[in-house]
Parts: structure tokens; sequence; C-alpha cells
């Protein structure tokens, strides 16, 4: 059973401030990572998505990806209150696969 | 279309009832996909369609559900006989087939059996 975890939160940060999203899963043959961001009411949309070891960054968001320690993170830089949202990681299994495999989410709430 | 299309927005129905949901993907998207989101819980993978073919359909949660796929477009998801539980977010994803790329979700259909 494949299984991607993330904390639910709610994780609160101050506006400005640096929030940091955590994401742990049990594929050791996983291969691609990705990040997407689900307001209340609405679709998850993708914003990030890492395939190897290290950062990836793109304008206030980066990615860490560390595969022996099988953990995917996701920094947003300057939160702002239209950060508020769920935060889902979703991985992918080894080459061939099609499947992506949701985390729960984790709510992030940006205190203005 | 410019994005993944889904109808209907939300359906309300008897329990026992039947519904067909709705997803016309992005155009050139080979892969579609069914996911089931339930209130504070995560995404539930349903069917994938390669083409018109579905090569996995284990996520599927009884055989009241089914779905089709025709001239690899648009897909239709049928629950016969609904039932409470079935209440949930219905979302619909396309992607370029078997590719690194990850998938663009549709608006979804919100069903509520009552």
């Amino acid at each position: 059973q494949k299984e991607v975890e993330q904390n639910s939160g709610p994780l609160s940060v101050p506006e400005g401030a640096i929030a940091s999203l955590n994401c742990t899963y049990s594929d050791r043959g996983s291969q691609s990572f990705f990040w997407y961001r689900q307001y209340s009411g609405k679709s998850p949309e993708l914003i990030m998505s890492i395939y190897s070891n290290g950062d990836k960054e793109d304008g206030r968001f980066t990615a860490q990806l560390n595969k022996a320690s099988q953990y995917v993170s996701l920094l947003i830089r300057d939160s702002q209150p239209s950060d508020s949202a769920t935060y889902l990681c979703a991985v992918r299994a080894g080459a061939g696969s099609y499947q992506l495999t949701f985390g729960k989410g984790t709510k992030l709430s940006v205190i203005p | 279309g410019a994005g993944v299309s889904q109808s209907p927005s939300n359906k309300v129905t008897e329990k026992g009832k039947d519904v067909e949901l709705r997803c016309d993907p992005i155009s050139g998207h080979t892969a579609l996909y069914w996911y089931r989101q339930s209130l504070g819980q995560g995404l539930e993978f349903l069917i994938y369609f390669q083409g018109n073919s579905a090569p996995d359909k284990s996520g599927l949660p009884s055989d009241r559900f089914s779905a089709e796929r025709t001239g690899g477009s648009v897909s239709t998801l049928t629950i016969q006989r609904t039932q409470q539980e079935d209440s949930a977010v219905y979302l619909c994803a396309s992607s370029f087939g078997r590719s690194n790329y990850g998938y663009t979700f549709g608006s979804g259909t919100r069903l509520t059996v009552v």
C-alpha cells in the first residue's frame, strides 16, 4: 500500500513569513513528486513538480526532495493571505506508473 | 478545450437513483482520471483511462460504479442505485499519457445523495 503522509495542520504563519510544508512517502521507487494547492470549495491546482534530489525554485515557492529520506517539502517565502489554502502532496511511482497518490493535505493559514 | 470541463457542477439526487457525471478533458490529453474527494478526506483514486481503455479499475468502490470513455475524449462516470455514502466531490483530471507531468483537474461535480 503506497502511502503519502502530511501533517493536517492547520499551520498558521504571519504574513511575510516562510511557510514550510512537509510530506513523507512510503514507496522508495517513487520518481515524480507534485504539490497542489486547493482553495476551499475549489479543485486542486498544480503549483510545483520535482523529480531530482535537491531544490527547485519557482517564484516564492521552493520544492525540496530527499529520496534517501523519502521526504519532500514545499517552502513558501513572503507568505501572503492569498496563500491560505490546503496544500496536497502527490507522488507517482516508478517508470510506467500513471497513478498519483495524494496525501490528505496540510491546511495553511496566513495571518495578516 | 482550454481546461478540463465537468458537468454538472452540482447534482442532488434521491437515494436509489442513477446518476451520470461527465468529463471533457483537455484536447490532446490521452490519459484521463477520476478521483473522489469526500468532506475532510483525501483524494481517492477511482479509475484511469489511456485512450478509450481502462487498464486500472481497481479504485471503483463497488459494482454500482462504472465508467466509459469514447473517442479518446469525453468520459462518463455512472453511479447506479446511489447511496448516501456516495456523496462527495467527483474530480476528473487529464494529462499527456504516461508523462512526468502532473494532472490538470476539472472543477468537479458535487454529488449529494438525499
